[in-house]
């Protein structure tokens, strides 16, 4: 199985700052990792596909980077609605198409 | 806007077999693939595996003994069941559609508790 390793696992921010997680696969996975955000209690929603593309209807403020193992996600100006959990998911080689452990973001 | 709904019970026992199914609506289930994910509670998520028309099927290998993922395009429905259950396999369970390309999941049902307990 391809290993997803995100880090940091929590971060604190504050409203208005700049935010980055990544995400590490165990080994190449060429531009196959899909980003998600998830709110207590709710599913997952896709934030971004094919490691750079926007899913419709995200605000702009978010936005994916990287290929092979190291990727990153970038919020920029975080919003008080941006607070959430945050998965990374390879989506190269299945079975299985495994998720990282998550990255939980909190308000500072 | 597609809409998937997930169903069934929310307590099954030990050994049993879970059995689920989800509703779509505002799509139809030949035109895509569909997939099946889990959550512990307070954990991270899981994939269990997708299908597409029940043809094309792919299952997590940690699960493949006990999993069955099916459509029903009747009903415009997918079905899971996964036999002998333990208290590990208590979780919220989500459906999800397979987009084309980058197999993106979106979007998701609202996902049903099903807690494993005698």
């Amino acid at each position: 199985d391809i290993q997803m390793t995100q880090s940091p696992s929590s971060l604190s921010a504050s409203v208005g700052d700049r935010a980055t997680i990544t995400c590490r696969a165990s080994q190449s996975i060429s531009n196959y990792l899909n980003w998600y955000q998830q709110k207590p209690g709710k599913a997952p929603k896709l934030l971004i596909y094919g490691a750079s593309s926007l899913q419709s209807g995200v605000p702009s403020r978010f936005s994916g980077s990287g290929s092979g193992t190291d990727f990153t996600l970038t919020i920029t100006s975080l919003q008080p609605e941006d607070f959430a959990t945050y998965y990374c998911q390879q989506t190269y080689s299945a079975p299985p198409y495994t998720f990282g452990q998550g990255t939980k973001l909190e308000i500072k | 806007q597609v809409q998937l709904q997930e169903s069934g019970p929310g307590l099954v026992r030990p050994s049993e077999t879970l059995s689920l199914t989800c509703n779509v609506f505002g799509d139809s289930i030949s035109r895509s693939y569909w997939s099946w994910n889990r959550q512990p509670p307070g954990k991270g998520l899981e994939w269990i595996g997708y299908t597409y028309h029940s043809k094309s099927l792919n299952y997590n290998p940690s699960l493949r003994s006990r999993v069955t993922i099916s459509i029903d395009t009747s009903k415009n429905q997918i079905s899971l069941k996964l036999t002998s259950v333990t208290a590990a396999d208590t979780a919220v369970y989500y459906c999800a559609r397979v987009g084309s390309g980058w197999i993106q999941l979106d979007p998701w049902g609202q996902g049903i508790l099903v807690t494993v307990s005698s």
